[in-house]
This record gives structure tokens, C-alpha cells and sequence, in this order.
């Protein structure tokens, strides 16, 4: 069946950089999300990638796309306090009607 | 800018109540959703809607139902409230689908059943 699998916990210091996780299984997904999610608040669109894509930068995020595994990874360089949150991965269910949501990894960021 | 926006924050609700949660869009959406959040099982979709009055079950509908009378409002209603009900609750929109749609979610509400 369809399922996103990621890491639950990531923690890393400030100033490093974080590398966050995540496997898919629909391989005729077209887009590919990661979603932020703030304590406290609702998620909020990070970043997604086309599934023509290996790879998409965005200021300090950088997506990393590979199909043939069917892994897809989130770096964030010079992590900052204020990165500390739940990332998820999520890709489109077969019938493209929904989202399917990693269960989320958490990104804990020390001083 | 979308803007989602849930009824309440936090709700304390006493087991056998009857709860609405309700979930306004301003973007003109066709698509609206309800998950719930438990630590540890991520995100899980109750029901969705693609349609005024359409709805359809998610992977988890058992003790919920849903009502969109109007395009801009999706309502998730616990008929019976259980404990196993205490949950964030969250919702969420999209445009029509092209192929998996960004969504768009509310702050959630933070639901306590006693």
C-alpha cells in the first residue's frame, strides 16, 4: 500500500546542517511536498519538488530527489533555532485526491 | 494569501458529547480536508470533500461525519464524543485537484474528551 516513511528525530546544533529523511512508494507521484510544522500551529508549506526534478534549491533548503529509490531529502543549511519544528514529507495518493503525510520528523536545534 | 481558519483553538468536551468542529477557507477551494494529529502516527486523513454536499471517507471516518453545505465551510462532527476522540484536529484546502494539490491548513484545534 502506500505509505512515506522518515525518521521521527533529528538534533543538531546551530550553525550545522540538518539532512531530513524520507522514503515514498508511488513512484508515478508528480509532485513530492515538505511541509513545516511550528509548535503549536497548523502545517505550512515548505517546499516541493517535481517528480522531473533531482533537485531544487531554495535559499537555504534544498530538496534532493531520487526516484529509481524513491528517497527524497530535505537539507537545511545553517540551521537556526527558529528551524526547530516537525518536518514532513507527503506525496499524492494513487487516486491524486489526497495527501499521504510521513508521520514527521522532529528537527531539535541546540544553541 | 490562503487563509484557513478553524473555530476554535482548544476545546474540552465531556465523553458522549456531541462536537462540531468547524473549518472556514476564504481561497474558493474545492477541496477540503479533516486529519487528525497523534504523536507518533503523524498526520491521518478522516474524511475529505471535492464538492459542495460530496464527501468521502479518509483512512480513519469510524466515529466522525462531515457536512459541506457551502463551498467555503467544512464541519467535522464527533456524534458521540470518546476519549480516544482527544486528538489535534486539522483542517485543511485545496485547489481542484490536478494531481495532489498543495494544501493549505488551518492552526488546528486541540481537542480534549473527558
Amino acid at each position: 500500500g502506500e505509505d512515506v516513511e522518515q525518521s521521527l528525530f533529528l538534533s543538531v546544533r546551530e550553525g550545522d546542517s540538518s539532512v531530513i529523511n524520507c522514503t515514498y512508494t508511488d513512484s508515478s507521484s508528480t509532485y513530492l511536498y515538505w511541509y513545516k510544522q511550528e509548535p503549536g500551529a497548523g502545517l505550512q508549506l515548505l517546499t516541493y519538488i517535481f517528480s522531473n526534478m533531482d533537485m531544487k534549491q531554495d535559499q537555504r533548503l534544498t530538496v534532493l530527489l531520487n526516484k529509481k529509490d524513491k528517497h527524497l531529502s530535505l537539507r537545511i543549511a545553517d540551521t537556526q533555532t527558529g528551524d526547530s519544528a516537525i518536518y514532513f514529507c507527503a506525496e499524492p495518493n494513487q487516486a491524486g485526491t489526497a495527501l499521504i503525510f510521513g508521520k514527521g520528523t522532529t528537527l531539535s536545534v541546540s544553541s | 494569501d490562503v487563509k484557513v481558519t478553524q473555530s476554535s483553538r482548544y476545546l474540552v468536551k465531556r465523553t458522549g458529547e456531541k462536537v462540531f468542529l468547524e473549518c472556514v477557507q476564504d481561497m474558493d477551494h474545492e477541496n477540503m480536508f479533516w486529519y487528525r494529529q497523534d504523536p507518533g502516527l503523524g498526520l491521518r486523513l478522516i474524511y475529505f470533500s471535492y464538492d459542495v454536499k460530496m464527501k468521502e471517507k479518509g483512512d480513519i471516518p469510524e466515529g466522525y461525519s462531515v457536512s459541506r453545505e457551502k463551498k467555503e465551510r467544512f464541519s467535522l462532527i464527533l456524534e458521540s464524543a470518546s476519549t480516544n476522540q482527544t486528538s489535534m484536529y486539522l483542517c485543511a484546502s485545496s485547489p481542484p485537484t490536478g494531481y495532489g494539490e498543495t494544501q493549505y491548513f488551518g492552526p488546528g484545534t486541540r481537542l480534549l474528551v473527558l
